[in-house]
Protein backbone atom coordinates (compact mmCIF):
# COMPACT_ATOMS: atom_id res chain seq x y z
CA UNK A 1 0.00 0.00 0.00
CA UNK A 2 1.35 3.58 -0.76
CA UNK A 3 2.64 5.13 1.88
CA UNK A 4 3.19 8.85 2.47
CA UNK A 5 4.19 9.94 6.15
CA UNK A 6 4.59 13.04 7.82
CA UNK A 7 6.54 13.48 11.13
CA UNK A 8 3.67 14.83 13.35
CA UNK A 9 -0.14 15.16 13.35
CA UNK A 10 0.31 17.98 15.33
CA UNK A 11 2.99 20.64 16.56
CA UNK A 12 3.21 23.69 18.51
CA UNK A 13 5.72 26.01 18.37
CA UNK A 14 6.53 29.94 19.69
CA UNK A 15 7.39 32.54 17.27
CA UNK A 16 10.71 32.68 16.34
CA UNK A 17 11.89 29.42 16.58
CA UNK A 18 13.56 27.36 13.56
CA UNK A 19 10.87 24.47 12.42
CA UNK A 20 11.71 21.36 10.86
CA UNK A 21 8.52 19.15 9.39
CA UNK A 22 9.36 16.30 7.48
CA UNK A 23 7.96 13.40 4.87
CA UNK A 24 8.79 10.35 3.52
CA UNK A 25 7.58 8.63 1.34
CA UNK A 26 8.02 4.82 0.01
CA UNK A 27 7.20 4.59 -3.52
CA UNK A 28 9.93 6.03 -5.18
CA UNK A 29 8.53 9.12 -6.80
CA UNK A 30 10.34 11.58 -8.04
CA UNK A 31 8.02 14.57 -7.11
CA UNK A 32 7.46 15.91 -4.02
CA UNK A 33 5.12 19.02 -2.66
CA UNK A 34 4.60 20.84 0.10
CA UNK A 35 0.80 22.60 0.71
CA UNK A 36 -0.69 24.66 3.16
CA UNK A 37 -4.29 24.67 3.90
CA UNK A 38 -6.43 27.40 5.02
CA UNK A 39 -9.68 27.78 6.17
CA UNK A 40 -11.56 29.79 3.05
CA UNK A 41 -8.11 29.43 1.00
CA UNK A 42 -8.08 25.81 0.20
CA UNK A 43 -4.93 23.89 -0.27
CA UNK A 44 -1.81 26.15 -1.45
CA UNK A 45 1.45 25.13 -3.21
CA UNK A 46 4.72 25.98 -1.12
CA UNK A 47 7.00 24.26 -2.84
CA UNK A 48 7.73 21.15 -4.76
CA UNK A 49 10.79 19.31 -6.07
CA UNK A 50 10.83 16.83 -8.93
CA UNK A 51 14.17 15.24 -8.17
CA UNK A 52 17.15 14.85 -5.18
CA UNK A 53 18.37 18.26 -4.54
CA UNK A 54 15.77 20.00 -7.04
CA UNK A 55 13.43 22.36 -5.63
CA UNK A 56 10.62 24.91 -7.11
CA UNK A 57 8.80 27.74 -5.71
CA UNK A 58 5.13 27.47 -5.70
CA UNK A 59 2.53 29.53 -5.13
CA UNK A 60 3.66 30.83 -1.49
CA UNK A 61 7.55 30.18 -0.68
CA UNK A 62 7.96 33.35 1.53
CA UNK A 63 9.09 32.68 5.12
CA UNK A 64 9.93 28.74 3.91
CA UNK A 65 12.74 27.09 2.18
CA UNK A 66 12.63 23.19 1.27
CA UNK A 67 15.21 20.83 1.84
CA UNK A 68 15.44 16.83 -0.35
CA UNK A 69 18.93 15.43 0.51
CA UNK A 70 17.38 11.82 -0.71
CA UNK A 71 15.04 10.55 -2.58
CA UNK A 72 12.28 9.62 -0.69
CA UNK A 73 12.35 12.61 2.02
CA UNK A 74 11.27 16.10 1.39
CA UNK A 75 11.20 18.30 4.58
CA UNK A 76 9.94 21.87 5.03
CA UNK A 77 11.27 24.35 7.17
CA UNK A 78 10.58 27.51 8.57
CA UNK A 79 13.13 29.74 9.65
CA UNK A 80 11.83 31.75 11.98
CA UNK A 81 8.26 31.05 12.99
CA UNK A 82 5.75 33.77 13.00
CA UNK A 83 2.09 33.21 13.84
CA UNK A 84 0.83 33.47 10.38
CA UNK A 85 2.40 30.22 9.56
CA UNK A 86 -0.51 28.75 11.78
CA UNK A 87 -1.94 26.74 9.60
CA UNK A 88 -1.96 22.85 8.38
CA UNK A 89 0.76 21.46 6.06
CA UNK A 90 0.23 19.04 3.77
CA UNK A 91 3.22 16.57 2.17
CA UNK A 92 2.23 14.81 -1.21
CA UNK A 93 3.85 12.79 -3.99
CA UNK A 94 3.70 11.37 -7.57
CA UNK A 95 5.51 9.78 -9.92
CA UNK A 96 7.26 11.65 -13.10
CA UNK A 97 5.66 9.63 -16.37
CA UNK A 98 7.42 12.02 -18.79
CA UNK A 99 5.87 15.20 -20.32
CA UNK A 100 2.42 14.69 -21.93
CA UNK A 101 1.07 12.02 -19.51
CA UNK A 102 -2.24 12.54 -18.31
CA UNK A 103 -2.41 10.34 -15.20
CA UNK A 104 -0.25 11.95 -12.10
CA UNK A 105 -2.15 11.07 -8.93
CA UNK A 106 -0.68 12.77 -6.13
CA UNK A 107 -0.92 10.96 -3.20
CA UNK A 108 -0.84 12.89 0.19
CA UNK A 109 0.68 12.25 3.90
CA UNK A 110 -2.32 12.57 6.83
CA UNK A 111 -1.65 16.75 7.25
CA UNK A 112 0.83 18.65 10.00
CA UNK A 113 -1.43 20.91 12.10
CA UNK A 114 0.97 23.25 13.03
CA UNK A 115 0.21 25.99 15.70
CA UNK A 116 2.61 28.89 16.29
CA UNK A 117 2.09 31.00 19.46
CA UNK B 1 -3.79 28.87 -15.04
CA UNK B 2 -6.95 28.16 -15.82
CA UNK B 3 -9.97 28.69 -12.82
CA UNK B 4 -12.33 26.08 -11.81
CA UNK B 5 -15.75 27.57 -10.02
CA UNK B 6 -17.42 24.90 -7.35
CA UNK B 7 -20.62 25.58 -5.21
CA UNK B 8 -19.22 25.94 -1.96
CA UNK B 9 -21.31 22.71 -0.04
CA UNK B 10 -24.20 20.43 -1.42
CA UNK B 11 -26.26 17.99 0.53
CA UNK B 12 -27.46 14.49 -0.08
CA UNK B 13 -29.39 11.41 1.02
CA UNK B 14 -27.58 7.92 1.63
CA UNK B 15 -28.27 5.72 -1.08
CA UNK B 16 -28.84 8.06 -3.39
CA UNK B 17 -26.95 9.23 -6.25
CA UNK B 18 -25.23 13.15 -6.46
CA UNK B 19 -24.07 15.14 -9.06
CA UNK B 20 -21.11 17.71 -8.05
CA UNK B 21 -20.75 20.22 -10.45
CA UNK B 22 -17.80 22.11 -11.73
CA UNK B 23 -17.45 25.02 -14.26
CA UNK B 24 -14.41 25.82 -16.20
CA UNK B 25 -15.45 28.57 -18.38
CA UNK B 26 -11.54 29.18 -19.19
CA UNK B 27 -10.35 25.74 -20.20
CA UNK B 28 -7.91 25.25 -22.89
CA UNK B 29 -8.02 22.71 -24.76
CA UNK B 30 -5.16 20.74 -23.31
CA UNK B 31 -6.21 20.84 -19.40
CA UNK B 32 -7.25 17.98 -18.06
CA UNK B 33 -10.44 17.65 -15.76
CA UNK B 34 -8.90 16.03 -12.70
CA UNK B 35 -11.30 15.53 -9.35
CA UNK B 36 -9.76 14.88 -5.78
CA UNK B 37 -11.66 14.50 -2.34
CA UNK B 38 -10.69 14.67 1.22
CA UNK B 39 -11.98 12.99 3.88
CA UNK B 40 -11.88 14.63 7.19
CA UNK B 41 -8.92 14.44 9.05
CA UNK B 42 -6.88 13.04 5.88
CA UNK B 43 -4.61 14.28 3.11
CA UNK B 44 -6.72 14.24 -0.21
CA UNK B 45 -6.97 11.45 -2.18
CA UNK B 46 -7.73 10.84 -6.41
CA UNK B 47 -11.01 10.29 -7.67
CA UNK B 48 -10.98 10.72 -10.95
CA UNK B 49 -10.05 12.71 -14.60
CA UNK B 50 -10.86 12.92 -18.13
CA UNK B 51 -10.15 15.12 -21.31
CA UNK B 52 -13.30 15.00 -23.46
CA UNK B 53 -15.00 11.61 -23.18
CA UNK B 54 -17.12 10.82 -19.87
CA UNK B 55 -15.11 8.43 -17.41
CA UNK B 56 -16.05 5.71 -15.38
CA UNK B 57 -14.04 4.37 -12.52
CA UNK B 58 -15.17 2.10 -9.14
CA UNK B 59 -15.22 5.47 -7.45
CA UNK B 60 -17.40 7.45 -9.38
CA UNK B 61 -18.46 8.62 -13.36
CA UNK B 62 -17.10 12.14 -14.78
CA UNK B 63 -19.46 13.84 -17.42
CA UNK B 64 -17.68 16.15 -19.14
CA UNK B 65 -19.48 18.70 -21.30
CA UNK B 66 -19.46 18.80 -25.13
CA UNK B 67 -17.92 22.35 -24.65
CA UNK B 68 -15.90 21.61 -22.08
CA UNK B 69 -17.37 24.47 -19.92
CA UNK B 70 -18.21 22.27 -17.33
CA UNK B 71 -18.04 19.02 -15.53
CA UNK B 72 -20.39 16.85 -13.11
CA UNK B 73 -18.32 14.59 -10.87
CA UNK B 74 -21.42 11.41 -9.92
CA UNK B 75 -21.47 9.34 -6.79
CA UNK B 76 -23.85 6.99 -7.76
CA UNK B 77 -24.76 5.79 -4.35
CA UNK B 78 -23.57 7.77 -1.65
CA UNK B 79 -22.71 6.92 1.47
CA UNK B 80 -21.71 8.43 5.03
CA UNK B 81 -18.16 7.62 3.94
CA UNK B 82 -18.30 9.81 0.96
CA UNK B 83 -18.81 13.11 3.06
CA UNK B 84 -16.25 14.91 2.04
CA UNK B 85 -14.74 18.19 0.54
CA UNK B 86 -14.68 17.35 -3.65
CA UNK B 87 -12.01 19.63 -5.38
CA UNK B 88 -12.13 19.96 -9.24
CA UNK B 89 -8.55 20.86 -10.87
CA UNK B 90 -7.37 21.65 -14.31
CA UNK B 91 -4.20 20.46 -15.11
CA UNK B 92 -2.35 20.86 -18.65
CA UNK B 93 -0.35 17.63 -18.77
CA UNK B 94 2.14 19.38 -21.47
CA UNK B 95 4.07 21.22 -18.83
CA UNK B 96 7.25 20.72 -17.34
CA UNK B 97 6.67 17.75 -15.72
CA UNK B 98 5.98 18.89 -11.80
CA UNK B 99 2.48 18.13 -12.42
CA UNK B 100 1.30 21.02 -10.27
CA UNK B 101 -2.22 21.33 -9.38
CA UNK B 102 -4.17 24.29 -8.53
CA UNK B 103 -6.87 23.37 -5.66
CA UNK B 104 -9.60 25.61 -4.82
CA UNK B 105 -11.94 25.51 -1.81
CA UNK B 106 -13.59 22.82 -3.52
CA UNK B 107 -17.70 21.43 -2.34
CA UNK B 108 -18.08 20.15 0.82
CA UNK B 109 -20.38 17.58 0.96
CA UNK B 110 -22.89 16.60 3.47
CA UNK B 111 -24.64 13.11 3.57
CA UNK B 112 -27.75 12.58 5.36
CA UNK B 113 -28.40 8.79 6.82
Amino acid sequence: DVKVTQSSRYLVKRTGEKVFLECVQDMDHENMFWYRQDPGLGLRLIYFSYDVKMKEKGDIPEGYSVSREKKERFSLILESASTNQTSMYLCASSLFLGSGSSYNEQFFGPGTRLTVL
Amino acid sequence: DAKTTQPNSMESNEEEPVHLPCNHSTISGTDYIHWYRQLPSQGPEYVIHGLTSNVNNRMASLAIAEDRKSSTLILHRATLRDAAVYYCILRDPRGSGTYKYIFGTGTRLKVLA
